[in-house]
């Protein structure tokens, strides 16, 4: 079957950098995607990774290993707008997205 | 409008009852999504559209049912909604292309079924 792994809540401080982990085992992969999701909200888009690596985008950074199946979502300099649930999916080989559970990120003053 | 809207907000509905969850994009995107998301599980796909004319079934399709007779539209109707589908639903497009094809979500539908 296909299973997208993600902790279930992470807490971390204001103004601090958070690291959000995303395992993966699918048929086939045709990228991964990062979503954020205020309570109550729809999913908005984050990153896109295809290729191993890292990209960089502002405060937010996401990185991919597909040898091992992994991806992470960085997130610096903490603000309290960035408590929200953090969504991990990637396209598999029928081109539709699987979805992790989500990790609910907790931002503490 | 600009992206996709969805309506109703949200709704309480008696099992048994035939509901219709509308979905507009004025995107022109070609694919349009229907997802619903549940506490504790990741969004599960109920029925897709990769172009006006066609639909496909996703990972929960059953009780559901779908119509694509033009671009914009993509309503979701639960012929006779039963408990088991109280949920979240979110519509969302997507251009279609095979590169990044970035799917964007409307504000959802919360929906409740006694």
């Amino acid at each position: 079957g296909q299973n997208i792994d993600q902790p279930t809540e992470m807490t971390a401080t204001e103004g601090a950098i958070v690291q959000i982990n995303c395992t993966y085992q699918t048929s086939g992969f045709n990228g991964l995607f990062w979503y954020q999701q205020h309570a109550g909200e729809a999913p908005t888009f984050l990153s896109y990774n295809v290729l191993d690596g890292l990209e960089e985008k502002g405060r937010f950074s996401s990185f991919l290993s597909r040898s091992k199946g992994y991806s992470y979502l960085l997130l610096k300099e903490l603000q309290m707008k960035d408590s929200a649930s953090y969504l991990c999916a990637v396209r598999d080989s029928n081109y539709q997205l699987i979805w992790g559970a989500g990790t609910k990120l907790i931002i503490k003053p | 409008i600009a992206g996709i809207t969805q309506a109703p907000t949200s709704q309480i509905l008696a099992a048994g009852r035939r509901m219709t969850l509308r979905c507009t994009q004025d995107m022109r995107h070609n694919a349009m999504y229907w997802y619903r998301q549940d506490l504790g599980l990741g969004l599960r796909l109920i029925h897709y559209s990769n172009t006006a004319g066609t639909t496909g079934k996703g990972e929960v399709p059953d009780g559901y049912s779908v119509s694509r007779a033009n671009t914009d539209d993509f309503p979701l109707t639960l012929a006779s909604a039963v408990p088991s589908q109280t949920s979240v639903y979110f519509c969302a497009s997507s251009d279609g292309g095979r590169a990044t094809d970035t799917q964007y979500f409307g504000p959802g539908t919360r929906l409740t079924v006694l």
